[in-house]
């Protein structure tokens, strides 16, 4: 199994410019999510899918917009990067809503300027 | 609603010296409690949790933690530190459906 997988590792934008992160796993797991962690504010829920077909809003969703129309892939776009947007992305999965064992893909690095 | 605080934002031992990092959570219920590792450029690593039952948790590379109710702590305890241990760590809680909250992170260092 490649656990999650996450690319690119490292991405420059533009401000305005507009991207996707792509999130991918093949453990079968129902439950996905999208973190950005930021120095001293550790990792915060952008958003989240309970299943192919269903995503909802974390902690800090604007700017961000997320699909879930097969089990394996959960991408992330970045509608009009912002400066605000740089930050480490990291996709997760697990199991099921129920279960609390999250698995980290390795992260994207992203840097708006 | 629900918090983690990690008091240390960083932390520099002795290779071999003993290590705490410490853990304090706010949550009306119990929680689940998690310890991740996050090694540089890399992503994050489960160390141990506790969901029940023993309040002493055992995880992987020799770390242990205990959950005290009554201090609303998690603490990640190590009694002799490697090099290889020097990462940032995270507490988390589990707290109900898809809801994860994250602490700051502690970056631990090991002088040699």
């Amino acid at each position: 199994n490649a656990g999650v997988t996450q690319t690119p590792k490292f991405q420059v934008l533009k401000t305005g410019q507009s991207m996707t992160l792509q999130c991918a796993q093949d453990m079968n797991h129902e439950y996905m999510s999208w973190y950005r962690q930021d120095p001293g504010m550790g990792l915060r829920l952008i958003h989240y899918s309970v299943g192919a077909g269903i995503t909802d809003q974390g902690e800090v969703p604007n700017g961000y917009n997320v699909s879930r129309s097969t089990t394996e892939d959960f991408p992330l776009r970045l509608l009009s990067a912002a400066p605000s947007q740089t930050s480490v992305y990291f996709c997760a999965s697990r199991r099921s809503q129920g279960s609390y064992e999250q698995y980290f893909g390795p992260g994207t690095r992203l840097t708006v300027t | 609603a629900q918090s983690v605080t990690q008091p240390d934002i960083h932390i520099t031992v002795s290779e071999g010296a003993s290590l705490e990092l410490r853990c304090n959570y706010s949550y009306g219920a119990t929680p689940y409690l998690f310890w991740y590792v996050q090694s540089p450029g890399q992503g994050l690593q489960l160390l141990l949790k506790y969901f029940s039952g023993d309040t002493l948790v055992q995880g992987i590379k020799g770390f242990e933690a205990e959950f005290k109710r009554s201090q609303s702590s998690f603490n990640l305890r190590k009694p002799s530190v490697h090099w290889s241990d020097a990462a940032e760590y995270f507490c988390a809680v589990g707290a109900g459906g898809q809801n994860f909250v994250f602490g700051p992170g502690t970056r631990l260092s090991v002088l040699p």
